[in-house]
């Protein structure tokens, strides 16, 4: 169980195009999704924080009109790379929030990823 | 001083040797810890979640939390090759709108065949 799915997992666009990407939870009802961007051989940093009907919540330094954010759904967040630069090529993964069976705590799942290239 | 601060390495150890990797954290308040491992152009798998003082086992891996230290371990037995990997700590952080997962840097474990 928990599984989140994300696609596309690989997209090149040329420079000034939008790129949506999707993040789906399959089995479950994820409440809060979570937007991270790794650059090679860096940590995951920390996007946005999105949550079901309502304005996400962005990192400082994000820019929440180049990175916009929807969860309409409980099983769907989405992200759009706007007029994306070279600069915005990077390794996009989602995650969602589930509460663990036994625990009883919040677990984070984690998205395949979308690897962006701009050209 | 960074959230969640780990070595980053390279950590070398032969196969079937004891790799140690450890954490520190500085939100106080954190109650959740996890570890996360994570292949080359791969997203983060979940290995072991931690909540409570002490130790937890979980096949070849361990995980130890020390709040009072906040000090987070994790120890893989009898090391693999399949077990290269960054290993990524995380802290659960507590905000106004809801619970961060912060992220270390990582440590890059390479087991040695």
């Amino acid at each position: 169980g928990a599984v989140v799915s994300q696609h596309p997992s690989r997209v090149i666009c040329k420079s000034g195009t939008s790129v949506k990407i999707e993040c789906r939870s399959l089995d479950f009802q994820a409440t809060t999704m979570f937007w991270y961007r790794q650059f090679p051989k860096q940590s995951l940093m920390l996007m946005a924080t999105s949550n079901e009907g309502s304005k996400a919540t962005y990192e400082q330094g994000v820019e929440k009109d180049k990175f916009l954010i929807n969860h309409a759904s409980l099983t769907l967040s989405t992200l759009t790379v706007t007029s994306a630069h070279p600069e915005d090529s990077s390794f996009y993964i989602c995650s969602a929030s589930y509460r663990g069976i036994l625990s009883g705590a919040n677990v984070l799942t984690f998205g395949a990823g979308s690897r962006l290239t701009v050209l | 001083q960074k959230e969640v601060e780990q070595n980053s390495g390279p950590l070398s150890v032969p196969e079937g040797a004891i790799a140690s990797l450890n954490c520190t954290y500085s939100d106080r308040g954190s109650q959740s810890f996890f570890w996360y491992r994570q292949y080359s152009g791969k997203s983060p798998e979940l290995i072991m979640s931690i909540y409570s003082n002490g130790d937890k086992e979980d096949g070849r891996f361990t995980a130890q939390l020390n709040k009072a230290s906040q000090y987070v371990s994790l120890l893989i037995r009898d090391s693999q090759p399949s077990d290269s990997a960054t290993y990524l700590c995380a802290v659960n952080t507590v905000l106004e709108y809801g619970n961060k997962l912060v992220f270390g840097a990582g440590t890059i474990l390479r087991v040695k065949s």
